[in-house]
């Protein structure tokens, strides 16, 4: 079991680009999230997903999307970077909400 | 807005004390609580759940909780280097935001030999 796992592990980004950061589960997580972590801040919640075919916005969901096509893969999807999303985006998951959320090792970003 | 509020830190202590580590959260009708260590470098684990008044040990760790002072703590005792990490608390507040974690800014434990 391979548990949570995310790519790339760290990308350098020109700003205006676009970006998908990866994330596939095998834990059968029902639930699934995307956060970012920075400096001072603490994680924040960009976007989750119940389910399968639903997504919802989290507290910092500009500039971010995802797609829920099936349980395993909850893909995070920058449409044209700016340098504040420079930053480490964590997905995570768990079986049911309320239940203990596992997060993956993460990706770093840095957009300039 | 759901806030979560940490103890700035950072926080040292010597080998074989009690860390205490504490948390406070805005809102009044918070389901969930729970308490991630995050190495440097490294994503955030659990280490404590805990869903209901008073307190809950696991080990060398115990989470307290208080929902009428809306404050929760963790108490890490027999302290050892390997416990030097950054601390997060996170709150599910239910209700609207049911399912979803607020994290506090975390609490950076340094323990010294």
């Amino acid at each position: 079991t391979a548990g949570i796992t995310q790519a790339p592990t760290s990308q350098i980004l020109a700003a205006g680009r676009s970006m998908t950061l990866r994330c596939t589960q095998d834990m059968r997580h029902n639930a699934m999230y995307w956060y970012r972590q920075d400096l001072g801040l603490g994680l924040r919640l960009i976007h989750y997903s119940n389910t399968a075919g639903t997504t919802g916005k989290g507290e910092v969901p500009d500039g971010y999307s995802v797609s829920r096509a099936n349980t395993d893969d909850f893909p995070l999807t920058l449409a044209s970077a700016v340098p504040s999303q420079t930053s480490v985006y964590f997905c995570a998951g768990n079986r049911e909400f309320q239940e203990t959320q596992y997060f993956g090792p993460g990706t770093r970003l840095l957009v300039l | 807005q759901k806030e979560v509020e940490q103890n700035s830190g950072p926080l040292s202590v010597p080998e074989g004390a009690i860390a205490s580590l504490n948390c406070t959260y805005s809102d009044r009708g918070s389901q969930s609580f729970f308490w991630y260590r995050q190495y440097s470098g490294k994503s955030p684990e659990l280490i404590m759940s805990i869903y209901s008044n008073g307190d809950k040990e696991d080990g060398r760790f115990t989470a307290q909780l208080n929902k009428a002072s809306q404050y929760v703590s963790l108490l890490i005792r027999d302290s050892q280097p390997s416990d030097s990490a950054t601390y997060l608390c996170a709150v599910d507040a239910g209700g609207t935001s049911y399912g979803k974690l607020t994290f506090g800014q975390g609490t950076i434990l340094t323990v010294h030999p």
